[in-house]
């Protein structure tokens, strides 16, 4: 079964601070996804990785596969970016995804 | 739709009471997804459907869980005889093809069982 860790669980900023979310898995797997949950909010992904490294404005996410870890960054970060972010691996093909619990993040102005 | 849409957004039950969730996928996406998330925790998985084909129930916690998909589209998910450990944020998600294309959340219907 694959396990999924995240750190830190939370996490309070200040605003511009540069901030770095991370996310191991036990077993290989084919594609990681970064996703973003507001209080209240349903879940909105942010990410599908399967390697290397991608960006969208002020986000990036890293993956390394032989190490089984990936990194969600935020640059300049803002009280709007505040959210619990969860990393969730793909093992392959039609498996579900298994989560992490989550990393409360909180950005004070 | 342009999203996946679920329904009710908020729904309180008392204890014993039968609830009915629904999730609406984005069109042509084949596969369905639900998930349960207790407050704190990740979500878990609870069963997966391809078309109408239910293909792993593995995660529903009980037999008072039911999922159906009879025509390929829209999907509900049954409790029956609700407990008030089954307060939690029932999430649906669904994709093109397995998870990796297109992969899209709804945004959950937030159950709560007095």
């Amino acid at each position: 079964k694959n396990e999924v860790e995240q750190s830190p669980q939370n996490l309070t900023a200040q605003e511009g601070e540069f901030i770095t979310i991370n996310c191991s898995y036990s077993v290989g797997i084919s594609a990681l996804h970064w996703l973003q949950q507001h209080p209240g909010g349903g879940i909105v992904s942010l990410f599908m990785l399967s390697s290397g490294k991608k960006k969208h404005g002020r986000l990036i996410a890293t993956i390394n596969i032989q190490e089984k870890h990936s990194s969600l960054h935020i640059t300049a970060s803002h009280p709007r970016d505040s959210a619990v972010y969860i990393c969730a691996a793909l093992h392959s093909g039609n498996t579900p995804l298994v989560f992490g619990k989550g990393t409360r993040l909180s950005v004070i102005a | 739709g342009a999203g996946v849409s679920q329904s009710p957004r908020y729904k309180v039950a008392k204890r014993g009471q039968d609830v009915a969730l629904r999730c609406d996928p984005i069109s042509g996406h084949v596969s369905l997804f639900w998930y349960q998330q207790a407050l704190g925790q990740g979500p878990e998985f609870l069963t997966y459907f391809q078309n109408e084909a239910q293909l792993d129930k593995s995660g529903l916690p009980s037999d008072r869980f039911f999922a159906e998909r009879p025509e390929g589209s829209v999907s509900t998910l049954k409790i029956q005889r609700t407990q008030q450990e089954d307060s939690a944020v029932y999430l649906c998600a669904s994709s093109l093809a397995g998870q990796g294309k297109g992969y899209t959340f709804g945004s959950g219907t937030r159950l709560t069982v007095v």
